[in-house]
């Protein structure tokens, strides 16, 4: 079946940058059609898209943080990797990766638990 | 960017009410819509996607309509496993993935 999971770190500090993983199984992302996405929900609000990976590694940036952010994929570990530079408080958020469903459009179909990354000195 | 917008905020129902919770795109999307329901520490779960298609799964109470700029997520008849908040999130292939600010759907 169809698993993902976030892993990085709890706590950084402002300026520094983020590194989150993305551990998946289920499916390959050297499959044609296969797509990787980031989200991120700061505490209390809205899901916020981030980036996408496709298989042929393709790759796209929500708009309003496209230059602090990284998306990249180990296929052979099956893993995505997003950094985000120069972190602040307001990064303060879940950060969940996602698969999109093959074929179907960029909707997600399976969600990680998430991985709550908190920005504070 | 597309905008979303999503009316309520909030909704107070009991179990067994038809609750009703619209989703506007700022431009249209066609039927490029899906629909998530979010538990508290939970992640979104797939409901409804290309706006009426039912996620494997998902019970038949809920059921999605619309196209172009104006969509509706309806559920027949409220059970206790509903009480949730819902998200509207538009995947037109020419812009970034946006989504709605959400919907809460709490007990009357």
């Amino acid at each position: 079946q169809v698993t993902l999971k976030e892993s990085g770190p709890a706590l950084v500090k402002p300026t520094q940058t983020l590194t989150l993983t993305c551990t998946f199984s289920g499916f390959s992302l050297n499959t044609s059609g296969m797509r990787v996405s980031w989200i991120r929900q700061p505490p209390g609000k809205a899901l916020e898209w981030l980036a996408r990976i496709d298989w042929d590694d393709d790759k796209f940036y929500g708009t309003s943080l496209k230059t602090r952010l990284t998306i990249s994929k180990d296929t052979s570990k099956n893993q995505v990797v997003l950094t985000m530079t120069n972190m602040d408080p307001v990064d303060t958020a879940t950060y969940y990766c996602a698969r999109i469903r093959p074929y179907g459009g960029y909707y997600f179909d399976y969600w990680g638990q998430g991985t709550l990354v908190t920005v504070s000195s | 960017d597309i905008q979303m917008t999503q009316s309520p905020s909030t909704l107070s129902a009991s179990v067994g009410d038809r609750v009703t919770i619209t989703c506007r795109a700022s431009q249209s999307i066609s039927r490029w819509l899906a629909w998530y329901q979010q538990k508290p520490g939970k992640a979104p779960k797939l409901l409804i996607y290309t706006a009426s298609n039912l996620e494997n799964g998902v019970p038949s109470r809920f059921s999605g309509s619309g196209s172009g700029t104006e969509f509706t997520l309806t559920i027949s008849s409220l059970q206790p496993d509903d009480f949730a908040t819902y998200y509207c999130q538009q995947y037109n292939s020419y812009s970034p993935i946006t989504f709605g600010p959400g919907t809460k759907v709490d007990i009357k």
